[in-house]
């Protein structure tokens, strides 16, 4: 059964800082991970997604990368902003189930 | 790109009363879509995976008779929580893919907060 962690489970920065955000999952068989940011009360709103094939995307000050053989991957938020307070999810999508299983998130908070 | 719609985003209803919350994908098909439910503090949980001109598929542990899913067409499934007690409360959200995209992702409504009193 796949299970999918997040680390930290809450992070509090000042602005400006570079941070990274960690998820493992334990069963490496995946089509892609994808990263979503939601805010207190939303939904989910699409960061990155990640194909199996590829190791990293890029989004504007975010990048995500992944090592599928070790079941990792990170979200690299560069010079963070108080906008970027919210809580960031990781899921995969496993091949065939057309599932999505999802870490609890880390909510980050960016202090002015 | 793909944007999925829910509604309401939230209500309130009295203990033993049905609530229906409705996906519609806005600008694609969706032959399949998939309810979850998010507790405070906690990941989103699939509960179900609606089909489109079929039954649902139902998680271990999800009651089918309480959480009814209705998919009738290729832009809507609907979830009605029938009888919701105090418990039922949550945020309940919907997703779907866009499949004419290929591998594009999962796009998720706003949710619902649902608060039975």
């Amino acid at each position: 059964k796949q299970e999918v962690t997040q680390i930290p489970a809450a992070l509090s920065v000042p602005e400006g800082e570079n941070l990274v955000l960690n998820c493992s999952f334990t069963d490496s068989a995946i089509y892609n991970l994808q990263w979503f940011r939601q805010d207190p009360g939303k939904g989910l709103t699409s960061l990155l997604l990640i194909q199996s094939s590829q190791r990293e995307q890029t989004s504007g000050r975010l990048n995500a990368s992944l090592d599928k053989s070790s079941g990792r991957s990170t979200l690299y938020i560069a010079a963070s902003q108080p906008g970027d307070s919210a809580t960031y999810l990781c899921a995969v999508f496993q091949g065939g189930s057309e599932k999505l299983v999802f870490g609890k998130g880390t909510k980050l908070t960016v202090n002015p | 790109g793909a944007v999925v719609s829910q509604h309401p985003s939230w209500v309130i209803c009295k203990s033993g009363t049905s609530v229906k919350i409705e996906c519609r994908s806005l600008d694609f098909q969706a032959t399949t879509m998939f309810w979850y439910r998010q507790f405070p503090k906690q990941s989103l949980m699939l509960m179900a995976t609606s089909n489109e001109g079929s039954k649902a598929t139902y998680e271990q542990g999800v009651e089918k008779d309480k959480f009814l899913i209705n998919h009738a067409s290729l832009t809507l499934s609907t979830l009605t929580v029938t009888s919701a007690h105090p418990e039922d409360s949550s945020f309940y959200i919907c997703s779907a893919r866009d499949l004419s995209r290929g591998l594009s992702g999962y796009t998720f409504g706003s949710g619902t907060r649902l608060t039975v009193v």
